[in-house]
């Protein structure tokens, strides 16, 4: 199994709304609704911010949103603020394995 | 509120097996629930490594299946990881985490912190 693709980078200033993209394939995204993402400071675990493609966790910003179309999903981050400036990282179920994204470093400008 | 700690080794020799625990508070591993290893090696992505039920049942990624072996102690309420023939590749910080959700499908909520593994002689 491939990992799925993500950018490398997205920036985007205070207040901003930013889009990253997490393209699989039909045996990963495009075939199941069990998108997930997390969210990764330096040094700290990673943290569940969607799951089930478009739920929140409790405790989680609704400024975090999760959609998908196809083989491709999506975490937009509305009103950007610093404090989302980290890594953030896509995982699908595979049908009896689960892949992660490549990842995409968040800049807040 | 369900926690998680990893321990183990934070050195190991090329070649040899890598050995981890998970030590699981705040929830009965028998109740359910899937329990799985993720790693990162430094200043790259996240890798799923595999997960397992309470029952045993296991579930690996295709790439590391032939050297990676889960189990489960019910009874000491933790999970454990070995990775065998091991390289520097294997370098990482490995977590455990909990499937939140429907078995495999489930997302990962909560993590451990995290424990770094250096391979080298």
């Amino acid at each position: 199994q491939s990992a799925l693709t993500q950018p490398a980078s997205v920036s985007g200033s205070p207040g901003q709304s930013i889009t990253i993209s997490c393209t699989g394939t039909s045996s990963d995204v495009g075939g199941y609704n069990y998108v997930s993402w997390y969210q990764q400071h330096p040094g700290k675990a990673p943290k569940l911010m969607i799951y089930d493609v478009s739920k929140r966790p409790s405790g989680v910003s609704n400024r975090f949103s999760g959609s998908k179309s196809g083989n491709t999903a999506s975490l937009t981050i509305s009103g950007l603020q610093a404090e989302d400036e980290a890594d953030y990282y896509c995982c699908s179920y595979a049908g009896s394995s689960k892949v992660f994204g490549t990842g995409t470093k968040v800049t807040v400008l | 509120q369900v926690q998680l700690q990893e321990s183990g080794p934070g050195l190991v020799k090329p070649s040899e097996t890598l050995s981890l625990t998970c030590a699981v508070s705040g929830y009965s591993i028998s109740s359910g629930y899937y329990w799985g290893w993720i790693r990162q090696p430094p200043g790259k992505g996240l890798e799923w490594i595999g997960s397992i039920y309470h029952s045993g049942s296991t579930y690996y990624n295709p790439s590391l299946k032939s050297r990676v072996t889960i189990s489960v102690d019910t009874s000491k309420n933790q999970f454990s990881l070995k990775l065998s023939s091991v390289t520097a590749a294997d370098t990482a910080v490995y977590y455990c985490a909990t499937h939140f959700g429907p078995g495999l499908k489930g997302a990962f909520d909560p993590w451990g912190q995290g424990t770094l593994v250096t391979v080298s002689s």
